[in-house]
């Protein structure tokens, strides 16, 4: 089935830890996104990739680093410099301008 | 950056009763969207609008793009409990390459069987 992958489901965070979340897709989109949910904020973006090897920054980019190795993957670094990462974040990909994006089932990220 | 204004914020209603939502934003979208988000899943796009004044359905829903460019609403009739979760609205001004979507903060819909 075509879609959006993201991984891992839940994820944990160490005080000063770098963690990665995953987002793959298979619907041959060119641009991908990533996006902070949380409760009664709406989606916030992150960073956003239209090409292979090419991104830019989103409203709240600060504490996270994102690559576009390849078109199907877009991987999200939440960084020690992130003071505030516990949130809900979702991968979203889209084909061309104007057409809609859609999304993965987001990865949950909690401070241990 | 732009802004949408999505109301109201949470609505409890009645199986089977009618629902209606909106969006406002400061500036023009050429396209609107709608989507429905269920508890710890990505949202699921509904309905997407790309011309001033455009009413589109699918099944129960109907959402229009405003004449103004500036708003859109979308309508669910007979509602069910399913149709529970949060509905968000979402403007794109698609000039050159640019794709981002501004989204609004959503309405979380309950509906008592």
């Amino acid at each position: 089935d075509g879609g959006i992958t993201q991984s891992p489901k839940y994820l944990f965070r160490k005080e000063g830890q770098n963690v990665t979340l995953s987002c793959e897709q298979n619907l041959n989109h060119d641009a991908m996104y990533w996006y902070r949910q949380d409760p009664g904020q709406g989606l916030r973006l992150i960073y956003y990739s239209q090409i292979v090897n090419d991104f830019q920054k989103g409203d709240i980019a600060e504490g996270y680093s994102v690559s576009r190795e390849k078109k199907e993957s877009f991987p999200l670094t939440v960084t020690s410099a992130q003071k505030n990462p516990t949130a809900f974040y979702l991968c979203a990909s889209s084909n061309r301008v104007r057409q809609p994006q859609h999304f993965g089932d987001g990865t949950r990220l909690s401070i241990l | 950056g732009q802004q949408l204004n999505q109301s109201p914020q949470s609505m409890f209603i009645q199986e089977g009763e009618d629902v209606s939502m909106n969006c406002t934003s400061s500036s023009i979208f050429n396209t609107w969207l709608w989507y429905k988000q269920d508890p710890g899943e990505g949202p699921v796009l509904l309905i997407a609008l790309y011309k001033a004044g455009e009413l589109t359905s699918n099944g129960r829903l109907t959402a229009q793009f405003g004449i103004t460019r500036k708003d859109s609403f979308l309508n669910i009739s007979a509602s069910i409990p399913s149709d529970v979760g949060i509905y968000f609205c979402a403007g794109q001004n698609s000039g050159g390459s640019n794709y981002k979507l501004t989204f609004g903060k959503g309405t979380l819909l309950t509906v008592n069987p």
